[in-house]
Formats: structure tokens, C-alpha cells, sequence
């Protein structure tokens, strides 16, 4: 099955620096990559996605990467703010049937955003 | 549009119980997915309902089960709990097709004692 691999596990930065947390996944197939916000006692939140057929999105200060070749993909947020202090997840899955619906994880970065 | 909600939030159990959580999903969703969530294993996938239907299971042992409604709500029921199934169990909601996205409810926070 799919692997996903998160690093790092720990992330603290300055309030307005810049944080950047990556993800590699082993299975070719995997084609949807999203990236969830936990923050305490929440589920995850949604806060941007991308698909196989896109190299890069971005969402005012939140922008996602995938290399698909070297089966990466990365999230990037500029000027950090307090209130992004949570535990971020990276996430795969893929068209085949036998794994519909399914989102393999990463196990998960706590960031930190100091004022 | 309301989201996915979870009850109960939260439930306290002895081992050899069993327990039933509920997830409404998101309106016009089709697709519930279960969760569970631990510090030692992070987020693990349970089983996935579609129309009714179980469409994809993880690698959780029988006494976890599940089943959807018309109504697209699901259950899942976990029979003689033991002390490791304490988590925090999340279900997500879809349209259910490839690659849309699954949007999580609150969770409920199960411990067994």
C-alpha cells in the first residue's frame, strides 16, 4: 500500500518567517494530495489541496508543490502568524478502486509560530 | 451548508463493551470514511461507505464495523473494547468520486478504562 513520510515532526519559527514542511509518497498511482490544519481538540480542516496534473497552487500566504517524478510534494506558508500554530497532516490517495475514499497520512507536523 | 458532524464528542468505556458512534455527513455527500486517530499510530484509515455500501476497509481486526443508512448517516460499532481502542475517531465526508475532498467532522474521543 501507500506510504506517506512527513518531515519534520516539529517546526518552530519566528512570527513572519516562513515554514516549510515536506512530504514523499511511494505509490505512482497516488494522484490527489491535501493537506489538513488539526488544531487542538478539532478535527482536521482543509486547508489546500492539489492534484497530479498540477505542479504548484497557492493560497494567499499557503502554497503547495509536487514533484511527481521524485514523488514529493511540499507545503510552504510565508509571513506565519500565531494563530497557524497547529499540527499540520500531508495526505495521498489514488483513483483505483480498491483504495476509493482512502487518504494515507503523514504522521503529522507540529508547527510553532513564536511572536 | 452545515458540516459533518460527530456524536457522541466524547464516551467513556470499560473493556468488553461496545460502543456505537454516529456521522452525519455534509448535505448531498455520499461517501463516509472512519478514522481512527492515536498519538502512537497517527491516522488510520477504518473503512469507507458509498451508497450503502462498504467500498474500501482498512486493516482494523472484525470488531470494528460499520454501515450506512439511505440517509447517507453512518455508524460504526466497536464490540468487547479493549484498552488500545482509547482514540479519537474522525469521520470525513465526500461526494465520493476520485480525488474530491473528504472533509472532516469533530470527532469523538473514546477511552476505555
Amino acid at each position: 500500500g501507500e506510504n506517506v513520510e512527513q518531515h519534520p515532526s516539529t517546526l518552530s519559527v519566528q512570527e513572519g518567517d516562513s515554514a516549510v514542511i515536506k512530504c514523499t509518497y511511494s505509490d505512482s498511482a497516488s494522484n490527489y494530495f491535501p493537506w489538513y490544519k488539526q488544531e487542538l481538540g478539532k478535527g482536521p480542516q482543509l486547508i489546500i489541496d492539489i492534484r497530479s496534473n498540477v505542479g504548484e497552487k497557492k493560497d494567499q500566504r499557503i502554497a503547495v508543490t509536487l514533484n511527481k517524478t521524485a514523488k514529493h510534494f511540499s507545503l510552504h506558508i510565508t509571513e506565519t502568524q500565531p494563530e497557524d500554530s497547529a499540527v499540520y497532516f500531508c495526505a495521498a490517495s489514488s483513483n483505483r478502486g480498491s483504495t476509493l475514499g482512502r487518504l494515507y497520512f503523514g504522521r503529522g507536523t507540529q508547527l510553532t509560530v513564536w511572536p | 451548508k452545515a458540516g459533518v458532524t460527530q456524536t457522541p464528542r466524547y464516551l467513556i468505556k470499560t473493556r468488553g463493551q461496545q460502543v456505537t458512534l454516529s456521522c452525519s455527513p455534509i448535505s448531498g455527500h455520499r461517501s463516509v470514511s472512519w478514522y481512527q486517530q492515536t498519538p502512537g499510530q497517527g491516522l488510520q484509515f477504518l473503512f469507507e461507505y458509498f451508497s450503502e455500501t462498504q467500498r474500501n476497509k482498512g486493516n482494523f481486526p472484525g470488531r470494528f464495523s460499520g454501515r450506512q443508512f439511505s440517509n447517507s448517516r453512518s455508524e460504526m460499532n466497536v464490540s468487547t473494547l479493549e484498552l488500545g481502542d482509547s482514540a479519537l475517531y474522525l469521520c470525513a465526508s465526500s461526494l465520493g468520486q476520485a480525488q474530491e475532498t473528504q472533509y472532516f467532522g469533530p470527532g469523538t474521543r473514546l477511552l476505555v478504562l
